[in-house]
């Protein structure tokens, strides 16, 4: 089944650790995206990612950074410098010449 | 700025019940408008793509169709399995082509 996974399901942090989110894809999509999304709000981007070894910073990139070695992977790490880090975090691909971005199941990251 | 604005808040229907969502929004050009699906605690699930003003698109009891200035999401004798919160996001054409979400429709349906 193609598909993009999101481990783990849940995650708990203390503060003023760095803990990092795994993204996998196998659709052999190209773009790759993160969002947090919080209650009440609607989801922000945070990174993404075109292509293999390039990303860009989205909305709210402070206090975290990501890698792209890969086609198929896209981590999130999520920094002692972010300064409210609990929320849900989602995962999303897509093909180049599509629009439609398709989303992960998502990690809860909880800092204690 | 791009802006979506969803209503209501929230929804509470009986079984069979059809009703309308909307989503309002401002784009410096729109390439695409999106509408997913989010149970708790999952990731959105895509429902439909739209491009074009007149545009409607269907799948099984939802219809989306579009407007210049708006989008809804019409639902035609709900299930309790419908239940969810419906998202509606823009894509604005040029740049990096940006995706802006709305905060969500949270639907419940009574049996």
């Amino acid at each position: 089944d193609g598909g993009i996974t999101q481990s783990p399901k849940y995650l708990f942090r203390k503060e003023g650790q760095n803990v990092t989110l795994s993204c996998e894809q196998n659709l052999n999509h190209d773009a790759m995206y993160w969002y947090r999304q919080d209650p009440g709000q609607g989801l922000r981007l945070i990174y993404y990612s075109q292509i293999v070894n390039d990303f860009q910073k989205g909305d709210i990139a402070e206090g975290y950074s990501v890698s792209r070695e890969k086609k198929e992977s896209f981590p999130l790490t999520v920094t002692s410098a972010q300064k409210n880090p609990t929320a849900f975090y989602l995962c999303a691909s897509r093909q180049t010449g599509e629009d439609t971005q398709y989303f992960g199941p998502g990690t809860r990251l909880t800092v204690l | 700025e791009d802006q979506v604005t969803q209503s209501p808040e929230a929804l509470r229907l009986q079984e069979g019940e059809s009703s309308s969502l909307n989503c309002s929004y401002t784009v410096s050009g729109l390439r695409g408008l999106f509408w997913y699906r989010q149970d708790p605690g999952k990731g959105p699930e895509f429902l439909f793509t739209l491009y074009s003003a007149g545009e409607e698109k269907e799948k099984e009891r939802l219809k989306a169709t579009l407007t210049k200035k708006e989008s809804f999401l019409h639902i035609t004798a709900p299930k309790p399995e419908d239940s969810a919160t419906y998202l509606c996001a823009v894509q604005a054409s040029g740049g990096y082509q940006k995706v802006t979400f709305g905060t969500g429709t949270k639907l419940q349906v009574i049996p």
